[in-house]
């Protein structure tokens, strides 16, 4: 059992180049989501998918789409990248999506931009 | 603006003593509160939740919980050089999981 699978796992850009960061889960989850961790700032959720057809912001969306691709795809594009966006990006989901779930973290892809 | 603060540490503690973290958050109507364990280089996993004012034990973990005084606490008991983690305290804000707030985490060393 995967659980949640994270690709790549390391990226290195130069600036103004795109890239898609990919998530799945076999866990029949219904929500996902998109964390960035940087150091002393925390993890901090990009965008979410309550559920399949429907995408939200969360705190930080600038910059970033999403695609909630089937029930098992939620991807990640950068479409043009900035230092800014040097970070640990971090796939999760959770079975419903209510506020009392475990999230199950994906691997992570450490991405650098140049 | 919704706050989840931690003391960054690093908070070190001999092997076998009690490991105390703590939590406080801004919004007095958040009612799910979680802790994550990361290890150096990996993705963080659950190791408590807890809703309700009080205590809740899980083996040598205990989360405690003050909703008047807005804070979120985690002891570790008997603590080993395993448990060398940074560990995250999570708060929900309003009804869903979106609104999810994670700390910036405390850094733990246990010395054998």
């Amino acid at each position: 059992n995967a659980g949640v699978t994270q690709t790549p796992k390391f990226q290195v850009l130069k600036t103004g180049q795109s890239m898609t960061l990919q998530c799945a889960q076999d866990m029949n989850h219904n929500s996902m989501y998109w964390y960035r961790q940087d150091p002393g700032m925390g993890l901090r959720l990009i965008y979410y998918s309550a559920s399949e057809g429907t995408t939200d912001k969360g705190e930080v969306p600038n910059g970033y789409n999403v695609s909630r691709l089937n029930k098992r795809e939620f991807s990640l594009r950068l479409e043009s990248a900035a230092p800014s966006q040097t970070s640990v990006y971090f796939c999760a989901s959770s079975e419903e999506g209510r506020p009392n779930e475990k999230l199950f973290f994906g691997s992570g892809t450490q991405l650098s931009v140049l | 603006q919704k706050e989840v603060e931690q003391n960054s540490g690093p908070l070190s503690v001999p092997e076998g003593a009690i490991a105390s973290l703590n939590c406080t958050y801004s919004d007095r109507g958040s009612q799910s509160f979680f802790w994550y364990r990361q290890y150096s280089g990996k993705s963080p996993e659950l190791i408590m939740f807890i809703y309700s004012n009080g205590d809740k034990e899980d083996g040598r973990f205990t989360a405690q919980l003050n909703k008047a005084s807005q804070y979120v606490s985690l002891l570790i008991r008997d603590s080993q050089p395993s448990d060398s983690a940074t560990y995250l305290c999570a708060v929900v804000y309003g009804g869903s999981q979106g609104n999810l707030i994670f700390g910036k985490g405390t850094k733990l060393s246990v010395k054998p």
